[in-house]
């Protein structure tokens, strides 16, 4: 069974532009999670997607934002970039039905804005 | 918001020996479970392990083994036996059904193994 996938693996950006960043979960996951991570402050939790609506959100500002479709597939949209943005971007799915299940993590998206 | 706190940002452990990373938690709820996830320098979250509250007995998975304390809110990973390759940010993680299912996260202690 494929993992989960994520891309772009690498970008680079500029302050003010916007970016999107692709997560397709483990088939037949249908919640997935966003969390930012960079070394000062772990991971925190941007937002999690069940069956293509918002189920949890964490304090992101609205310049953070995402959707998931009918195949489960999720993207997350940055707009105004700032340099505080730059980080890794890290995708978790799982079942989603029950709260024993564990997240499976794709490799992340490495964001770095000049 | 439920916290989880480790308290080691680093630890290192000599090939062969054993190391225990702290990780504790707060929380008022009595159902919940409790993870452990390593990310090696390849940056993927692997799952080490995973603790229901209403068990008493220790999670184990073959080297891994953990504390868990509920009364004390504590949940500590012994790695047994230590290997290169468990070289890696150790993450502790939270999760209930009554904060929404989503995970909350440790900052991580960072394992160093030495040869």
């Amino acid at each position: 069974k494929a993992g989960v996938t994520q891309t772009p693996r690498y970008l680079i950006k500029t302050r003010g532009q916007q970016v999107t960043l692709s997560c397709s979960p483990i088939s037949g996951h249908r919640s997935v999670s966003w969390y930012q991570q960079t070394p000062g402050q772990g991971l925190q939790f941007l937002f999690e997607y069940f069956s293509e609506t918002q189920r949890n959100k964490g304090n992101f500002p609205g310049r953070f934002s995402g959707r998931q479709f009918s195949n489960s597939r999720s993207e997350m949209n940055v707009s105004t970039l700032e340099l505080g943005d730059s980080a890794l971007y890290l995708c978790a799915s799982s079942l989603g039905d029950s709260f024993n299940q564990p997240q499976h993590f794709g490799d992340g998206t490495r964001l770095s804005i000049l | 918001a439920q916290t989880v706190t480790q308290s080691q940002p680093e630890m290192s452990v000599q090939e062969a020996e054993t190391v225990t990373l702290s990780c504790t938690y707060d929380t008022s709820e009595s159902d919940y479970y409790l993870f452990w996830y390593k990310q090696p320098p390849s940056r993927q979250m692997i799952l080490v392990i995973r603790q229901e509250a209403y068990k008493q007995q220790n999670a184990t998975e073959n080297r891994f083994s953990v504390n868990f304390q509920k009364a004390a809110k504590s949940f500590s990973l012994k790695i047994s036996d230590s290997q290169l390759g468990d070289a890696a940010m150790y993450f502790c993680a939270y999760r209930s059904p009554n904060t929404g299912n989503q995970f909350y996260f440790g900052t991580g202690t960072s394992l160093t193994v030495i040869p």
